[in-house]
Parts: C-alpha cells; structure tokens; sequence
C-alpha cells in the first residue's frame, strides 16, 4: 500500500489550466477505474470533485476534470480562479479491499 | 441536516486503547458502506478502513490492521473505530467518510461524498 505519487505543488495564474498528476502502478490506477479526487481548504474536511476517474458529483464546477492514461491519473482545472487555491489529492483502489491515497498537491493561484 | 460528526479523540499513551465514534444523521446511514480516514496535521490523507453497510464486511491499510476494529450500530446510525496498542505514529486527525452511492447500483465507488469534520487524536507519553 505505497501512497500515490502527486507533485508537491503546482501554480498557475488566474483564468489558466493546471493539471495534476497522480501516479501509481498496474495495481492500483493503472487496474481500476476507481480514482476520485478531492480539495481541502484550510482546516476543511475534504471534498469530493471527481469520481471514478472523470464523473463530477452534482455541485462541483465543470471546469473541473478528470482522465487516466496507463499508471497515471490527472486533474485539469481550467478557468482557474482564486478560490480553487487548496490541497488537491488523488485516491484509488488498491485491490483486496484496501484504497490508497496520494500525498497531495498544494495548489497556489499566483 | 446531513451530517457526520466524530466524537472520543483525546491525548492516550503508547499502548493504549481508544473508541472514537462517528454519529450519522440526515441520510439513511444502513445503506451506506463507511471509511476511517486519518491525517498527521500539515500531511496527507491516509485510507484506515472500511466496513459494508450491514457490517458483514471489513477492510484495514496494513499499518492497523491487527490493532483497529472497525464496527457500526445501525439502529443508533453510529460507526466506530476501536483502537488498541497505540503507537506515536497514529496520532491524527481522524475523519470518518461515507462511501459515495450511485442511484441503482450496488457496486463500490471508492469515493468519499461525505465527511466528519475530524477528531484528534494524540499518541504520546
């Protein structure tokens, strides 16, 4: 159960796209379409914007995406505004019943 | 009001033993598989556990498992995590999570749509 691998960080200035990668290996991303991603603001619980890889929850802004390609899965967020400054991260299914998350990205509107 | 709301974090010592308690409202909380998710303050995420909404099945990240329980009471819409032999390593923010259901189908999503607003959780001596 190795964490996924996020960046650290990532900028961008407003009404520009970004995206986040979140790397793992044929046993967890690359196997199954069960990666969600979350935004946590300061002090925040965590909150789900994509799920199953691409799907958006009801509520969350379609400027947010989600893809895969092999071991790795992205977060694009386009049109970035101020308030989409947070701590991204990527979770998936690991097998056996287990779920493994990423270490995060801080993301910072320049 | 829909929520999740952690209780029973404190300050315990290495070896000790502690429940926390998670109280569901709002929503149908015997429909919805359930997860322990912990943080270090200023890290990441780590994935604890996950229990099936009837409780016939549990699932652990290999650094509890042997030392967390994880169980729930659905007539009192409360999920639980039972902690022995704490380490200093455990100390963190403790959310409980509920597992995202979609609208007629009964497979796992693996995603989180709900969240406790945490519970601390301080391992030293």
């Amino acid at each position: 159960q190795s964490a996924l691998t996020q960046p650290a960080s990532v900028s961008g200035s407003p009404g520009q796209s970004i995206t986040i990668s979140c790397t793992g290996t044929s046993s967890d991303v690359g196997r199954y379409n069960l990666v969600s991603w979350y935004q946590q603001l300061p002090g925040k619980a965590p909150k789900l914007m994509i799920y199953e890889g691409s799907k958006r929850p009801s509520g969350v802004s379609n400027r947010f995406s989600g893809s895969k390609s092999g071991n790795t899965a992205s977060l694009t967020i386009s049109g970035l505004q101020a308030e989409d400054e947070a701590d991204y991260y990527c979770c998936s299914y690991a097998g056996s019943r287990t779920l493994v998350f990423g270490g995060g990205t801080k993301l910072t509107v320049l | 009001e829909v929520q999740l709301v952690e209780s029973g974090g404190g300050l315990i010592q290495p070896g000790g033993s502690l429940r926390l308690s998670c109280a569901a409202s709002g929503f149908t909380f015997s429909s919805y598989w359930m997860h322990w998710v912990r943080q270090v303050p200023g890290k990441g995420l780590v994935w604890v556990s996950r229990i099936y909404n009837d409780g016939s099945s549990t699932s652990y990240a290999d650094s509890v498992r042997g030392r967390f329980t994880v169980s729930r009471d659905n007539a009192k819409n409360t999920l639980y995590l039972q902690m022995n032999s704490l380490r200093a390593e455990d100390t963190a923010v403790y959310y409980c999570a509920r597992e995202l259901q979609l609208v007629g189908a009964t497979s796992q999503t693996d995603a989180f749509d709900m969240w406790g607003q945490g519970t601390m959780v301080t391992v030293s001596s």
